[in-house]
């Protein structure tokens, strides 16, 4: 069936490094892609989506690359800073609903 | 701008007892509406959406229903919890992009 997973479920990156954070799905029939960021205890808060016909975006300090060619996709946080830590989500999007993957921790290290 | 709210925030029922959780939506008219439900360290699962007033599609069967009385609020009701229905409940909308909001979500927790 249609999945999306993630590989790591923890990252623990020190303070001023980059992280990337990876993603690996299944159903290449999916419009866009989505990362998310979710501390303890809230809600999801969007961080960056890529469309599928797409290979690359950028944001503030966030990157998201989208290889088609192996349904992977990863978001990368330059600078990470403590603030940045939290359980990151890929999600794919078909027809307005959301599949989510199970989640990377990241944790930063001063 | 565009305001989601949940409540309660937080919720401990018996087995058996009755469950009403509330979302309503602020600055938008006709949103998608949708209800999710995350266990503890894994990822969210979606129970139902809507695209209006009084359609609800549901994904995955189980012990619960929606119901969307008005434009902007969607409500997760049970007449019997089960105590797998413990975990963290999140409502979240979109309007024209693919982009979901959410909001703070609701710890329900089943004894």
């Amino acid at each position: 069936g249609e999945s999306v997973g993630l590989h790591l479920p923890t990252l623990s990156v020190q303070e001023g490094d980059n992280s990337i954070i990876n993603c690996a799905y299944s159903n290449s029939a999916s419009d866009y892609f989505i990362w998310y960021k979710q501390e303890s205890g809230k809600g999801p808060q969007f961080i960056i989506d890529i469309r599928s016909n797409m290979d690359k975006r950028q944001g503030q300090r966030v990157t998201v690359l989208l290889n088609k060619t192996v349904k992977h996709l990863s978001l990368q946080i330059a600078a990470t800073q403590p603030g940045d830590s939290a359980v990151y989500f890929c999600a794919e999007t078909r027809a307005s609903k959301l599949t989510f993957g199970t989640g990377t921790r990241l944790q930063v290290t001063l | 701008s565009q305001t989601i709210h949940q409540w309660p925030a937080t919720l401990v029922q018996p087995v058996g007892s009755p469950l009403s959780l509330e979302c309503t939506v602020e600055g938008t008219s006709n949103p998608n509406l949708y209800w999710y439900r995350q266990a503890a360290g894994r990822g969210l699962q979606l129970l139902f959406y809507s695209v209006g007033i009084g359609q609800i599609s549901s994904e995955v069967p189980q012990n619960l229903s929606a119901s969307r009385p008005q434009d902007r609020q969607f409500i997760l009701s049970s007449k019997k919890l089960l105590l797998s229905d413990s975990g963290f409940y999140l409502c979240a909308w979109s309007g024209t992009s693919v982009e979901q909001f959410f909001g703070p979500g609701t710890r329900l927790t089943v004894l």
